[in-house]
């Protein structure tokens, strides 16, 4: 069964570091998502993205964020300038239609600890 | 707040038996999602309810959806140890682009 890649599982880093979280959605997917989960915490909508640009980002999505699908595979999350804060698992997800008929795949998450 | 909220918040049965959790959810819906997460891994997608949609069944799991009362259950029948994990239901609004989760139900099934 076609899977949502996401690597690395785990990440640790100093506050103030440049993350970049990756991810290779399913190859026929056409619309792509971050979510992230503070331990303990709801999942929480970060932003998708459909045909090269953002359709819609959430308050946490400040300008410390970006995404960006550099080659047509991968689709990458970084976070400018790391916060204690922003320590949380992320989860990409795609999914073929923009929900109306399918599930959402996700990846098994990255862990992302900032120190 | 679209945000599904889930009911019970822990819920732990003997093997075997059957799991009830309830979703209520604030707004309308396109859709209606249902997602596992065992502990500190990722979402595993379970089952899609459409708003037209009234009960849908996939293997041990029946789900149905409400829309006048705007809420959902997901039944887990004979339940297994291995059903042990946190489930969630997430809305889809109308707009598409997003989902919303709720804080989730956290299921101890015990062999």
């Amino acid at each position: 069964e076609p899977e949502v890649t996401q690597t690395p599982s785990h990440q640790v880093t100093q506050m103030g570091q440049e993350v970049i979280l990756r991810c290779v959605p399913i190859s026929n997917h056409l619309y792509f998502y971050w979510y992230r989960q503070i331990l303990g915490q709801k999942v929480e909508f970060l932003v998708s993205f459909y045909n090269n640009e953002i359709s819609e980002k959430s308050e946490i999505f400040d300008d410390q964020f970006s995404v960006e699908r550099p080659d047509g595979s991968n689709f990458t999350l970084k976070i400018r300038s790391t916060k204690l804060e922003d320590s949380a698992m992320y989860f990409c997800a795609s999914s073929e239609s923009p929900g109306a008929n399918y599930g959402y795949t996700f990846g098994s998450g990255t862990r992302l600890t900032v120190v | 707040s679209q945000q599904g909220e889930e009911d019970p918040q822990a819920l732990s049965i003997q093997e075997g038996e059957n799991a009830t959790m309830n979703c209520s959810y604030k707004t309308s819906i396109n859709n209606l999602q249902w997602y596992r997460q065992n502990s500190g891994r990722g979402l595993v997608h379970l089952i899609l309810i459409r708003s037209n949609e009234r009960e849908k069944h996939s293997g041990r799991l029946r789900v149905t959806l409400d829309t006048s009362k705007k809420s959902s259950s997901l039944l887990i029948t004979a339940s297994r140890a291995a059903d042990t994990a946190s489930y969630f239901c997430a809305t889809v609004p109308h707009n598409f682009n997003k989902f919303y989760f709720g804080s989730g139900t956290k299921l101890n099934v015990k062999p």
